[in-house]
């Protein structure tokens, strides 16, 4: 079966850094997408790793582990507009991404 | 300015009134698909399609259709709602499908149907 989890919900301070774990058990895998949600609003493409490793874009790092299953999306210098939700999902080839059901991240003052 | 537009944003029916959501995006993208989102489930793959002509079966088709006789275009039908189709709705495209090109997805505003 496939099977993406994430924690439900995360709260941080203003100015942290804040971790967002995310296992996965696929049939195929590709590479592994973040992406960030405003309440009410589209989903915006915030990283994709394919190869092992952390990858850094300005305060938001991506971290891949393929034999281990298991991603993270860091998120530095915490700021309010960083409240969102934050999906986790699998391109697992054969023309299908498949999503967790995403992470809500309160950032409080 | 690049974008996929999605219309209606909301939308309240009666069951069994057909509906169409419509889907443009003007990046020439390859692939495009359709998502519901539900709380607790996060976004669930309705159909999606590869190119112009060529469609298929997502994760949870049943009770949608789906066409692509353009590239730009990709109208998700129902033919006869029901409320457990209730659901906040995303049309997505990507430049390309294949492994090892960019695949990031780039969604419309969604759609929210209520079907009562």
């Amino acid at each position: 079966g496939q099977n993406i989890d994430q924690p439900t919900e995360m709260t941080a301070t203003e100015g942290a850094i804040v971790q967002i774990n995310c296992t996965y058990q696929t049939s195929g895998f590709n590479g592994l997408f973040w992406y960030q949600q405003h309440a009410g609003e589209a989903p915006t493409f915030l990283s994709y790793n394919v190869l092992d490793g952390l990858e850094e874009k300005g305060r938001f790092s991506s971290f891949l582990s393929r034999s281990k299953g298991y991603s993270y999306l860091l998120l530095k210098e915490l700021q309010m507009k960083d409240s969102a939700s934050y999906l986790c999902a699998v391109d697992t080839g054969g023309f299908k991404t498949i999503f967790g059901a995403g992470t809500r991240l309160f950032v409080k003052a | 300015e690049a974008q996929v537009t999605q219309n209606p944003r909301y939308l309240i029916t009666v069951t069994g009134k057909k509906l169409t959501v419509t889907c443009s995006q003007n990046m020439n993208h390859e692939y495009m698909s359709w998502y519901r989102q539900d709380p607790g489930l996060g976004l669930r793959q309705i159909y999606y399609s590869m190119n112009v002509e060529v469609t298929d079966k997502g994760d949870v088709p049943e009770g949608y259709k789906v066409s692509r006789k353009e590239k730009r275009n990709f109208p998700l039908i129902l033919e006869s709602p029901s409320p457990n189709q209730t659901s906040l709705y995303f049309c997505a495209s990507s430049l390309s499908w294949r492994t090892g090109t960019n695949t990031e997805a780039f969604f419309g505003q969604g759609t929210r149907l209520t079907v009562v």
